[in-house]
């Protein structure tokens, strides 16, 4: 079946130094959607990044990702770490064609730790 | 815009004891998913409805779980004798139709249940 693999459970980081949280999958299908999703302390898991299309590059509230077919990969991406991006990172697949259907797989999530 | 609301909060129990959760989507979102938590994994989805509908209850634990939407709004997720390994934090997430739903998932505080 499906899954998602993160391999680093917790990542700390200094401020200012650039992010990377590795994320690969497995499906058999080539109909894959990749999500980042992003879990502050006391708030809701929200959406952060999302995408289809092999190798291009899509970019919200300074992170990126693309998405790699060929190596099944979908690495969050940031230039410069900020203390407020501290919190939980869910990498999640979908393969709405597969069996997954229209649900998402989600990996096991990386904490992120800023320190100043 | 009001969020996806879940209550309780919080709950404690020991085993054999029933315990039910509350979800109120936000207005207009046909699809609401029941997510479990366990700690230090990622939500694993254990039932999502369309309108009223059940479109895959394939990993509720039947015999002890079950999920209703009886008018397409709210949700409640039951559990009828709760084991220590039910001990998670239960999501519910919410998204308006569409072909790519599951692209747009807007996820409750969730419910913490501990099993002693």
């Amino acid at each position: 079946g499906d899954s998602v693999t993160q391999k680093e459970g917790l990542v700390t980081l200094t401020e200012g130094l650039p992010v990377m949280l590795n994320c690969t999958y497995q499906t058999i299908y080539s109909n894959a959607f990749l999500f980042w999703y992003v879990h502050y302390l006391n708030e809701s898991p929200r959406l952060l990044l999302k995408s289809s299309t092999d190798n291009k590059r899509t970019e919200h509230q300074g992170f990126h990702a693309t998405l790699h077919k060929s190596s099944s990969s979908f690495h969050l991406q940031k230039s410069s770490a900020q203390l407020s991006d501290s919190a939980l990172y869910y990498c999640a697949l979908s393969d709405l064609y597969g069996s997954s259907g229209n649900k998402l797989i989600f990996g096991i999530g990386t904490l992120l730790s800023v320190k100043p | 815009e009001a969020g996806v609301t879940q209550s309780p909060r919080y709950a404690v129990l020991q085993e054999g004891q029933a315990v039910s959760f509350w979800c109120d989507p936000i207005s207009g979102h046909d699809t609401l998913y029941w997510y479990q938590q366990p700690r230090d994994q990622g939500p694993q989805l254990l039932v999502y409805f369309r309108d009223e509908a059940v479109i895959d209850n394939s990993q509720l634990p039947s015999d002890r779980f079950s999920a209703v939407r009886p008018k397409g709004t709210n949700s409640t997720l039951k559990i009828q004798s709760a084991k220590q390994g039910d001990t998670a934090t239960y999501l519910c997430a919410s998204s308006p139709s569409g072909q790519f739903s599951n692209e747009r998932l807007f996820f409750g505080h969730g419910t913490k249940l501990s099993v002693l």
